[in-house]
């Protein structure tokens, strides 16, 4: 079975800083696929960034990127020059055998 | 090209009342998902689909059924409705492989009296 964690419900930063959500997994499937979705108030769901797991190479996209540790199960998102348009709850989730399983999610504030 | 769409966008029923949930999608995606949104809780798979005519269960599938007989249809039915059903009901689909992404509708927030 696959399980996401999430272990920060809320979070906040600063405009124009920089903040990291973290995000644990546990997986028995070898080739496997990881995401970050976005859910603003609109409810509409974006996905944010993806990472193939047999890459070592972090995936960045513009000011996200994910700092990937496959020994330690951890897929944590980054955000530089956090913005207020960044204010949202994000989800980490895993993709393996047709599914997704999502993590809890954690609320971003941004502070002006 | 209206993505995955959802009706109704909001319904209130009567405990023991049924309905169904709509999900269509223009894009020719094989796969279809029904999630439920819980505060705290996350986004959990209740059933899905990895093409016409078949269905699988995802990790809450009690008190819910669903069909797949068009591709580019999942209907989402709730035979009794209950009031621990009360939540915000997603739509999604993707193409097959790995690394593509889930296009989600806009959700259905359903309240059970």
């Amino acid at each position: 079975a696959q399980t996401v964690t999430q272990s920060q419900p809320e979070m906040s930063v600063q405009e124009a800083e920089t903040v990291t959500l973290s995000c644990t997994y546990d997986t028995s499937e070898s080739d496997y696929y990881l995401f970050w979705y976005k859910q603003p108030p609109s409810r509409q769901m974006i996905l944010v960034i993806r990472q193939e797991a047999y890459k070592q190479q972090n995936a960045t996209e513009n000011r996200f990127s994910v700092n990937f540790q496959k020994a330690a199960k951890s897929f944590s998102l980054k955000i530089s020059d956090s913005q207020l348009g960044d204010a949202a709850m994000y989800f980490c989730a895993i993709w393996g055998t047709y599914k997704y399983i999502f993590g809890t999610g954690t609320r971003l504030k941004v502070l002006a | 090209n209206a993505g995955v769409t959802q009706t109704p966008k909001f319904r209130v029923l009567k405990t023991g009342q049924s309905m169904t949930l709509l999900c269509a999608q223009d894009m020719n995606h094989e796969y279809m998902y029904w999630y439920r949104q819980d505060p705290g809780m996350g986004l959990r798979l209740i059933h899905y689909s990895v093409g016409e005519g078949t269905t699988a269960k995802g990790e809450v599938p009690d008190g819910y059924n669903v069909s797949r007989l068009k591709k580019q249809n999942f209907l989402l039915g709730l035979e009794s409705a209950a009031p621990s059903q009360t939540s915000v009901y997603f739509c999604a689909s993707r193409l097959t492989g790995p690394t593509y992404e889930q296009y989600f509708g806009p959700g259905t927030r359903l309240t059970v009296t």
